[in-house]
């Protein structure tokens, strides 16, 4: 079954203390994406990955990394997470071949909470 | 960017067709227009997506007027599952980024 897979789905965690949100997806897609869904705000893009080694930073990147080793993972990093990192989080990936016009296939995301 | 402007709220008895319109009016030749909807926290599910022509699938009908500037999506008979929130997005040319509004929350009513 196709799919993108997140873990956790559910973390509470404190001030400061790193932690890494994955993402998986099972078919060979390239373009990744991580969104934040905040009420009132819609899903706003924080990075996306074109390829391999290659990312790049969406509309709300700060206080986030990522990093894209393999095709297949595409992990959302929070070195020091912060209150106002308390969202709900989506990844996303689609295929980018030549002629491409299909959809994204979304994870069933990440609530975060920053105590 | 294009942007979508989306009603806020709709309502919809089960069993009859729920359109759901959305403006466009600043579309680029080369950009299609897609609808998800997102069930409560869940991650947005792909219905249809279009250029100029109407598109129909087995879960949607999506109609867009001939200057592309607006376009309505058509549940043909709309169950208490399809209560959702419903996000018209244009694809923004030459890239992947999807841009999500607020989206239009349906409420079925039974």
């Amino acid at each position: 079954e196709a799919q993108v897979t997140q873990n956790p789905r559910y973390l509470i965690t404190v001030t400061g203390k790193k932690l890494t949100v994955t993402c998986s997806q099972n078919m060979n897609h390239e373009y990744m994406s991580w969104y934040r869904q905040d009420p009132g705000l819609g899903l706003r893009q924080i990075y996306y990955s074109m390829n391999v080694e290659v990312t790049d930073k969406g509309d709300v990147p700060e206080g986030y990394k990522v990093s894209r080793k393999e095709k297949r993972n595409f992990p959302l990093i929070l070195e020091s997470p912060s209150p106002n990192q308390t969202s709900l989080y989506f990844c996303a990936s689609m295929p980018t071949w030549e002629g491409s016009n299909t959809e994204a296939f979304f994870g069933q995301g990440t609530r975060l909470t920053v105590v | 960017d294009a942007k979508t402007t989306q009603p806020t709220s709709m309502d919809c008895a089960e069993g009859r067709a729920a359109n759901l319109p959305c403006n466009h009016s600043t579309i680029s030749g080369n950009e299609y227009v897609y609808w998800y909807r997102q069930i409560h926290s869940q991650g947005p599910q792909y219905i249809i997506h279009g250029l100029k022509n109407n598109e129909t699938n087995e879960m949607a009908s999506l109609i867009i007027t001939e200057d592309r500037k607006s376009s309505t999506l058509i549940l043909p008979h709309a169950t208490l599952r399809d209560t959702a929130v419903y996000y018209c997005i244009v694809r923004v040319a030459g890239t992947y980024k999807y841009i999500f509004g607020t989206g239009t929350r349906l409420k079925v009513l039974a």
